[in-house]
């Protein structure tokens, strides 16, 4: 079963625009993750965000986290055209160290240069 | 080389047949996993192992088997190809901690005829 879900489900945007994507999840956490996925090629890893963090940045990449809401979002800022690509929120849920991570079913972002 | 390599990259097989695929990694980490993708239903677990005696199923995994040949390799096998078994198969691996996300490989995709 999901235990996240992004939204949109496709999202289409000019360069050098920003882009949002947003992830909801079910069951309480203890970390959320992002990934980005290239047509056809393995997932990367982007960005890590705890449950004790609201924010975090990685270059222009910025993610929020709200427990309160279960929910979570990916702000890619002055996107390129090499941002083309689908993007995943995934968490393991709380379960100590022997977590495995659950993914949702991705947005597809598509950048037009 | 790249952290985490999967053999073959692509394959065909016809219904009934045993096909492995493999996978091994050089992050020294002990967890390893394998997902299955398929459009539109994401990522999902097939198995799991948090180091070399200790493999676990995952949400979908009938009709596949694994194998855990050392810390650095673990293969998973298609006893009886069936063509609902088509899909883009990734392996990926962890740390103990999970604070650094998963690692993983560029993916074997799987046409069963």
């Amino acid at each position: 079963s999901q235990q996240g879900e992004e939204d949109p489900q496709a999202l289409s945007i000019q360069e050098g625009e920003n882009a949002t994507m947003n992830c909801s999840y079910k069951t309480s956490i203890n970390n959320l993750q992002w990934y980005r996925q290239n047509s056809g090629r393995g997932l990367v890893h982007l960005i890590l965000i705890r449950s004790n963090e609201r924010e975090k940045h990685s270059g222009r990449l910025r993610v929020t986290l709200d427990t309160s809401k279960k929910s979570s979002s990916l702000l890619i800022t002055a996107s390129r055209a090499a941002d083309t690509a689908s993007y995943f929120c995934a968490s393991p849920g709380r379960g100590g160290s022997n977590y495995k991570l659950t993914f949702g079913k991705g947005t597809l972002l598509t950048v037009n240069p | 080389d790249a952290d985490v390599t999967q053999t073959p990259r692509n394959r065909i097989t016809k219904t009934g047949k045993r096909i492995m695929l493999e996978c091994s990694q050089t992050k020294g980490h002990d967890r390893m996993y394998w997902y299955r993708q398929d459009p539109g239903l994401g990522l999902r677990l097939i198995y799991y192992s948090f180091d070399v005696k200790d493999i676990n199923k995952g949400e979908i995994s009938d009709g596949y088997s694994v194998s855990r040949q050392a810390q650095a390799k673990f293969s998973l096998s298609l006893e009886s190809a069936i063509p609902n078994q088509t899909a883009l198969y990734f392996c990926a691996t962890s740390d103990v901690g999970g604070n650094y996300g998963y690692t993983f490989g560029s993916g074997t995709r799987l046409t069963v005829v």
